[in-house]
């Protein structure tokens, strides 16, 4: 079965210093792999999804992630954290390969960013 | 409509009633999906529409709970006699054909049961 492990339940940053948001997962397919964002009182948003295509993914506002197969992780990071990106992220596998599944969700990171 | 709308976005009841929420799909997205997150937790898969079949029911969590999707637009999570734990935030989201990566979803209902 599909699974994902969030390692951490909280991380706190000051602001402009890395970000580091760990995920393991487990898959018998060649994972579909996803981070969401969901801050306060609003809906979820796709950050990054890992296609195959390349093992370092571009998302938006800065985040990026590398899926490593030998450590079966895809952990997210942004150089310089900003105020802003204090919520709530989660990292998500598809319970199926290829372009069906239902979404698995781990557990969540709470992301706090002091000034 | 331009995004995945649910109804109402909050909605407080005594123990024992019934509730009904309700999601408006992206129009033309086949696959609609409820999903639910207990505070502190991440989603909790419940039920899979694809048209107005249900092909995938395994997460609803005891036979209190029930969908329907009509019109292979809207969908309806009812639950019946409603407990305590079930208070929590019920997200709804549909894809074009269950692509994984285009799931859209909504702001969710947060459901209080008291």
């Amino acid at each position: 079965a599909q699974s994902v492990t969030q390692l951490d339940s909280h991380v706190s940053v000051s602001e402009g210093t890395p970000v580091l948001l760990r995920c393991n997962y487990s898959s018998s397919y060649s994972p579909s792999l996803f981070w969401y964002v969901q801050h306060p009182n609003k809906g979820l948003q796709l950050l990054l999804k890992y296609t195959s295509a390349a093992t370092l993914v571009k998302g938006i506002n800065g985040f990026e992630a590398e899926f490593k197969k030998s450590e079966t992780s895809f952990h997210l990071t942004k150089p310089s954290a900003h105020m802003s990106d204090a919520a709530e992220y989660f990292c998500v596998v598809s319970d199926q390969g290829g372009s069906q599944g239902n979404l698995i969700f781990g557990k969540g990171t709470k992301l706090s960013v002091k000034p | 409509g331009a995004g995945v709308s649910q109804s109402p976005s909050n909605k407080v009841t005594e123990k024992g009633k019934d509730v009904e929420l309700r999601c408006d799909p992206i129009s033309g997205h086949t696959a609609l999906y409820w999903y639910r997150q207990r505070l502190g937790q991440g989603l909790e898969f419940l039920i899979y529409f694809q048209g107005n079949s249900a092909p995938d029911k395994s997460g609803l969590p005891s036979d209190r709970f029930s969908a329907e999707r009509t019109g292979e637009s809207v969908s309806t999570l009812t639950i019946q006699r409603t407990q305590q734990e079930d208070s929590a935030v019920y997200l709804c989201a549909s894809s074009l054909d269950r692509d994984p990566y285009g799931y859209t979803f909504g702001s969710g209902t947060r459901l209080t049961v008291v």
